[in-house]
């Protein structure tokens, strides 16, 4: 089955810098990866998502990039804000077979003021 | 726009009680998925439905069962509950079988004395 690798597990930075995540997938069919923000206590919330066919998306601040053929995504969080902190997952969904996602571990984006 | 519905938000049982979890998807979305999520960890899959019939299976424990009803919303039996279910259990709801993006529910916390 799909195995999701997720670095760092925590990520200090300073209000106004730039933050990157990386995942590493190792189902070559996988062609669906979202990226999930959670809040404590809250709801996993789809904050940018990426399909295998494309190699980088960009919403406002954030940014997912896509290397198919190293099996690796990213998630780029520029001009980081306060309200950026919370629990990031990234997850791969394969093209066959069963839907269902599988998730990294999670990172925890801690942006200090 | 509508969002995934459960209910109840908060339950508290007691060891070896029974309890019933549900979930209402977005409109016209036909497929349902059940999350647990422990404390520092990522949603685990529990079990799926689409067009009110099971689509796949996680790590469910023999204890709990789920359906699907003609309204599409489902339900999450526990029995025999442990110390170790108390978590927070998600609902997430997609489009045509899982094609589409997942988006969840606000979770209900479950906590068993």
């Amino acid at each position: 089955g799909e195995n999701v690798e997720q670095h760092p597990s925590t990520l200090s930075v300073q209000e106004g810098d730039s933050a990157v995540i990386k995942c590493t997938y190792s189902d070559s069919a996988s062609n669906y990866f979202p990226w999930y923000k959670q809040e404590l206590g809250k709801r996993p919330q789809l904050i940018i998502d990426i399909r295998s066919n494309v190699g980088e998306k960009k919403d406002q601040r954030i940014a997912v990039t896509l290397n198919k053929t190293a099996k690796h995504f990213s998630l780029h969080i520029t001009e980081t804000q306060p309200e950026d902190s919370a629990v990031y997952f990234c997850a791969a969904r394969s093209s066959g077979g069963s839907y269902i996602p599988t998730f990294g571990r999670g990172t925890s984006l801690i942006v200090h003021p | 726009a509508a969002g995934v519905i459960q209910s109840p938000r908060h339950l508290i049982k007691e060891k070896r009680e029974t309890a019933t979890l549900k979930c209402y998807p977005i409109p016209r979305h036909d497929t349902v998925y059940w999350y647990q999520q422990g404390p520092g960890q990522d949603p685990q899959f529990l079990i799926s439905f689409y067009e009110k019939m099971q689509s796949d299976k996680g790590s469910i424990p023999d204890r709990f069962s789920a359906q699907q009803f003609s309204d599409y919303h489902s339900e999450l039996n526990m029995s025999s509950l442990e110390l170790g279910d108390s978590a927070l259990y998600f609902c997430a709801s997609s489009l045509e079988g899982g094609t589409y993006e997942q988006y969840f529910g606000p979770g209900t916390r479950l906590t068993v004395t």
